[in-house]
């Protein structure tokens, strides 16, 4: 089965910092997604990749697919505390498939 | 986007006994899903729940233990039943949206079994 590896599993920030937080694949990957989460609450779409090289931002929040390392990367820019959480990333199962296995995720704290 | 609901937020149950969770959206969707999330764990599909048919689960869960109902194209319920410890978790449901583009989720169930 597809597992999904997140590191760090946390990391704690000083505002104003950059972060960045990797996912990586054990096969082959067919889109990914990222989320963000607060405590005990539901998930926040950030953004989704679809191919290889693509990269999407949002306000300062950067991601990328790497299709061939089977990875991908979120990147904060001047971190701020409403950046903290726990971020996500999902992955289809197979091909044109929606079922998403997730990782273990990646606990942030961004100290003001 | 897709705006999703998730009744009761939160619950406090005793073992034994049994919770229907509802999920209603506010538009039609094709799929919806049901994940959980253990404490201090990541997400994990229980089952697709399908329109008009039986949901289909995902290995290591089974309908006895998670009956769900999916009547209409904006509606779900899972029931999370004979309730023990070890069913305290976040319970989620999740749509898809935008052809594949984009997958949302509900604010989650947080079920305490005591």
């Amino acid at each position: 089965s597809q597992e999904l590896e997140q590191s760090p599993q946390s990391l704690i920030v000083q505002e104003g910092k950059n972060l960045t937080i990797n996912c990586t694949s054990s096969k082959t990957l067919y889109g990914l997604y990222w989320y963000k989460q607060k405590y005990g609450e539901g998930l926040i779409f950030l953004m989704m990749l679809q191919k290889g090289g693509e990269e999407k931002s949002h306000e300062k929040i950067t991601a990328k697919l790497d299709e061939k390392k089977q990875q991908s990367s979120l990147h904060i820019t001047a971190s701020q505390p409403s950046h903290a959480g726990i971020y996500l990333c999902g992955a289809p199962l197979k091909a044109a498939g929606n079922k998403l296995t997730f990782g273990g995720g990646t606990r942030v704290l961004v100290k003001p | 986007s897709a705006v999703i609901s998730q009744k009761p937020s939160r619950d406090i149950c005793q073992r034994g006994t049994s919770l229907t969770i509802q999920c209603q959206v506010d538009s039609q969707v094709t799929m919806m899903f049901w994940y959980r999330q253990q404490p201090g764990q990541s997400l994990t599909l229980i089952a697709t729940a399908n329109q008009g048919s039986e949901a289909t689960y995902e290995s290591g869960f089974v309908i006895d233990k998670f009956p769900i109902s999916r009547p209409n194209l904006t509606f779900s319920t899972l029931t999370v039943s004979n309730m023990s410890p070890e069913d305290s978790s976040i319970y989620l449901c999740s749509l898809v949206a935008g052809g594949r583009e984009t997958q949302y989720f509900g604010p989650g169930t947080r079920l305490l079994v005591l």
